[in-house]
């Protein structure tokens, strides 16, 4: 069974540039959040979406937004980047019953410049 | 409000040696979940363990042994004979029955086993 995939693993973009990262989660799960990881911050929770519907949101400016699609896949895009912006961003997915495990892909690594 | 705090930054053990690494959570709800996750240099959070709020019974698995207090609000996950392999950052993680599947996590512990 495959994990959750992400892409790009990699980006560098430049300030007030914007940023669409994707997320394929397991097959089966419909379930996909995604994390912001900083090393001053630490592991932040972004946003949930479940059936295409955002269920829950952390407490992030609106240039975060994200989406998710018919078929479970997730995009979360950032709008006029920020150096702060700058961070490992993690997908993760999970499964229909609440509270379950996550499981995480191996995120896509975003530099602003 | 949630709040998970792994006051241990930084741990560095010789292989073969067991290490503690504590958790400690405050929440105002009587339902959550905990959790335990593993981050290689890889990058990749490893789920490790899911335990309720209503099960306080310990676990064992192989290496890996969890307990988990509610009387001290504590999580503590403990690696036996440790090994090089498990280098890693590792993570605790509080979710509340009402948050759905927002994990909030502490800011994690590094260990480095050195041979």
């Amino acid at each position: 069974k495959a994990g959750v995939t992400q892409t790009p693993r990699y980006l560098i973009k430049t300030r007030g540039q914007q940023v669409t990262l994707s997320c394929s989660p397991i097959s089966g799960h419909r379930s996909v959040s995604w994390y912001q990881q900083t090393p001053g911050q630490g592991l932040q929770f972004l946003f949930e979406y479940f059936s295409e519907t955002q269920r829950n949101k952390g407490n992030f400016p609106g240039r975060f937004s994200g989406r998710q699609f018919s078929n479970s896949r997730s995009e979360m895009n950032v709008s006029t980047l920020e150096l702060g912006d700058s961070a490992l961003y993690l997908c993760a997915s999970s499964s229909n019953v609440v509270n379950t495990e996550a499981f995480f892909g191996q995120g896509t690594r975003l530099t602003v410049v | 409000a949630q709040k998970v705090t792994q006051a241990q930054t930084e741990i560095s053990v010789v292989e073969k040696e067991d290490v503690t690494l504590d958790c400690v959570y405050e929440t105002r709800d009587t339902t959550y979940y905990l959790f335990w996750y593993k981050q290689p240099p890889s990058g990749e959070l490893v789920f490790l363990i899911r335990r309720n709020s209503f099960d306080e019974q310990n676990e064992i698995s192989g290496r890996y042994s969890w307990n988990f207090q509610k009387s001290t609000s504590s999580f503590n996950f403990t690696i036996t004979a440790s090994q090089v392999v498990d280098s890693a950052v590792y993570f605790c993680a509080l979710s509340e029955a009402n948050s759905g599947y927002a994990l909030n996590f502490g800011k994690g512990t590094s260990l480095l086993v050195t041979p």
